[in-house]
Order: C-alpha cells, then structure tokens, then sequence
C-alpha cells in the first residue's frame, strides 16, 4: 500500500543535542512538507520542498533543517537552536506542488528531557 | 494571505444526531478547501475537499460540505453521527497565486465529542 511513513513515533531530546525526524512516501509524489502541531494553534508549516534538491523555509523555519536528496525521502532535523522544540511532527506529500491534496503521516511526537 | 476560522473549539452532541462544523475563510480569489479529521495522536486524514464546481461536496465516513461563496464558509456537515467520529477537526483554505506555491493555511481545529 502507498502512504507516507514517519519515524520514530516517539523522540526525545536532550538540552543542546539536534535530532532528526524521519518522512518517507512511496506515492511518487513530488512535494513534501512539515508541518508543527501545538494544542490549540493548529499545523504551522516549517519547511517544504517542490521537487528534489529544493526546499524552502516555511512560516516557522528558524531552529529547523531539511534535506531533499531523494524522492522519497524529507527529513527534519530539530536543532538546538530551536528552543521550543515539544511538539507533534506531522510530514505531508502532494503529487504537485499547486492545486493538489496534501496526504500526511502518522506523525512523530518530540518531547524534551 | 488567506486565512481561516473555526469558531467552536469544542462541541458535544448525541449518538444519532446531526452535526454541522463550521469553517469560515478570507481569500481574494476561489479558494480550495479542504476538511481533514485527526484521531488523538495520529496523522490527518482526508474527509473531502472543494475545488471547483458544485457547491457540496460528498465525502468519506457520510460526511458532506457545503461551499458558500456569499458567507466566505465551507461547514461540514453529517446527518446522523457515531461514537467513532470523535475526533478533531481541521478546515483547511489553500491558493495558489499565479506562478507561485498552494500555501495551505489551516485552522485551529474543532474538538468533536460523542455522547451516548
């Protein structure tokens, strides 16, 4: 079955240590997103990306870095600069970048020790 | 920018009775809309979205929208509801300007609750 696959579920992350949420589709799409859910503020995009090898900052980009080098693949990695970083995770594919349907992941939830 | 609104942050209703989930958005143009459903500690799922054309839409799960250009709203609707469509839900307004990137905008998300 095609879908959109996020790892790990559950992540934790240590003062000043950078971590790295993994997005995978197999829908050959060829945008994919990330977007930040808090309670109560809805999804907030971070990075997307239109194609492979570009990607651009979102609405809340600072503290956050990706990658685009395959298709399939969009990873997020949560920096230390990113003070706040407890959240839930949620990666999205849409087969265009334009008029089309965002499908999303699972999501990964990030909490901080 | 586009925006949207969800003003019910938490609603309650009977097993079997109907329900309306209201979406109002700002944007210039046509908007697309987009309904999506969030179990608790998942991903979204799609329920139905609004392009073009006729004003309602069908979804999965029975749900049903309505697109009403004079209210700048897009509310979700489902005649008779089960306990398993408790859930939040999201409003979704994207655009497309021209040349440039469908920049999904969504809204704070309604929190439905079922009662026996």
């Amino acid at each position: 079955d095609g879908g959109i696959t996020q790892s790990p579920k559950y992540l934790f992350r240590k003062e000043g240590q950078n971590v790295t949420l993994s997005c995978e589709q197999n829908l050959n799409h060829d945008a994919m997103y990330w977007y930040r859910q808090d309670p109560g503020q809805g999804l907030r995009l971070i990075y997307y990306s239109q194609i492979v090898n570009d990607f651009q900052k979102g609405d809340i980009a600072e503290g956050y870095s990706v990658s685009r080098e395959k298709k399939e693949s969009f990873p997020l990695t949560v920096t230390s600069a990113q003070k706040n970083p407890t959240a839930f995770y949620l990666c999205a594919s849409s087969s265009r970048w334009g008029q089309e349907t965002q499908y999303f992941g699972p999501g990964t939830r990030l909490l901080v020790l | 920018a586009q925006s949207v609104t969800q003003p019910d942050i938490h609603i309650t209703v009977s097993e079997g009775a109907s329900l309306e989930l209201r979406c109002n958005y700002s944007y210039g143009a046509t908007p697309y809309l987009f309904w999506y459903v969030q179990s608790p500690g998942q991903g979204l799922q799609l329920l139905l979205k609004y392009f073009s054309g006729d004003t309602l839409v069908q979804g999965i799960k029975g749900f049903e929208a309505e697109f009403k250009r004079s209210q700048s709203s897009f509310n979700l609707r489902k005649p008779s509801v089960h306990w398993s469509d408790a859930a939040e839900y999201f409003c979704a307004v994207g655009a497309a300007p021209p040349g440039g990137y469908q920049k999904v905008t969504f809204g704070t998300g309604t929190k439905l609750q079922v009662i026996p």
